[in-house]
């Protein structure tokens, strides 16, 4: 089947610097990917998607110059987010679409951020 | 206001008995999909349901996705504590960029 990792699985950071999480599609090649971030015990929030060569598109409420996404391969895509506060400890996942199926998303890990 | 209503949020049941969830909006959705997640890892597909009507078996989980592609239930028999965990479904309207979740089923079932 098809495997997305993300990388690091859990990051400690001080307040104020910037994280970069990456998410790969290990055995398909990924046109679109999505960023989610989920609080303890809530479902799925969808940040934005990321399409390869494009801008991602943010969701509404999304700070797009706080969570940096870059789409630069087909397997790769990474956020990044900038001078993090406490606020942005969450779990953050991503998922991908695997080519020719339109409805599928296969998720990766999930990156455990904490801001101290 | 979320456009999936998940029912129940939470379920408690002893292994061997039967349950359902389930997962309704006011919108049609071209595909639904059934994902179950543990405490620290991403959510894994279940299963994708995108005909009207559908039915689809997995072993003891039973999906079924409403006529009008408005609603789904997941039905499992003779639960046991390996089905424990959060339990999400997922309807994309026009395409997969526009999928959305609802709130998650959190099933927990005691030995």
């Amino acid at each position: 089947g098809a495997v997305v990792s993300q990388h690091p699985s859990r990051v400690i950071c001080k307040s104020g610097t910037s994280v970069k999480i990456e998410c790969r599609s290990l055995d398909f090649q990924a046109t679109t990917m999505f960023w989610y971030r989920q609080f303890p015990k809530q479902s799925l929030m969808l940040m934005a998607t990321s399409n390869e060569g494009s801008k991602a598109t943010y969701e509404q409420g999304v700070e797009k110059d706080k969570f940096l996404i870059n789409h630069a391969s087909l397997t790769l895509s990474t956020l990044t987010v900038t001078s993090a506060h406490p606020e942005d400890s969450s779990f953050y996942i991503c998922s991908a679409v695997a080519g020719g199926n339109t409805y599928e998303q296969y998720f990766g890990p999930g990156t455990r951020l904490t801001v101290t | 206001t979320q456009l999936l209503e998940q029912s129940p949020q939470f379920l408690s049941i002893q292994e061997g008995e039967n349950l359902t969830v389930y997962c309704n909006s006011s919108s049609v959705f071209s595909s639904l999909q059934w994902y179950r997640q543990e405490p620290g890892e991403g959510p894994v597909l279940l299963v994708t349901v995108v005909t009207g009507g559908e039915v689809k078996k997995l072993k003891r989980l039973t999906f079924q996705f409403g006529d009008a592609r408005k609603d789904s239930s997941l039905h499992i028999t003779a639960a046991q504590p390996g089905d424990t965990g959060l339990y999400l479904c997922a309807g994309a309207r026009y395409n997969n960029n526009d999928m959305r979740f609802g709130a998650g089923t959190r099933l927990t079932v005691k030995p």
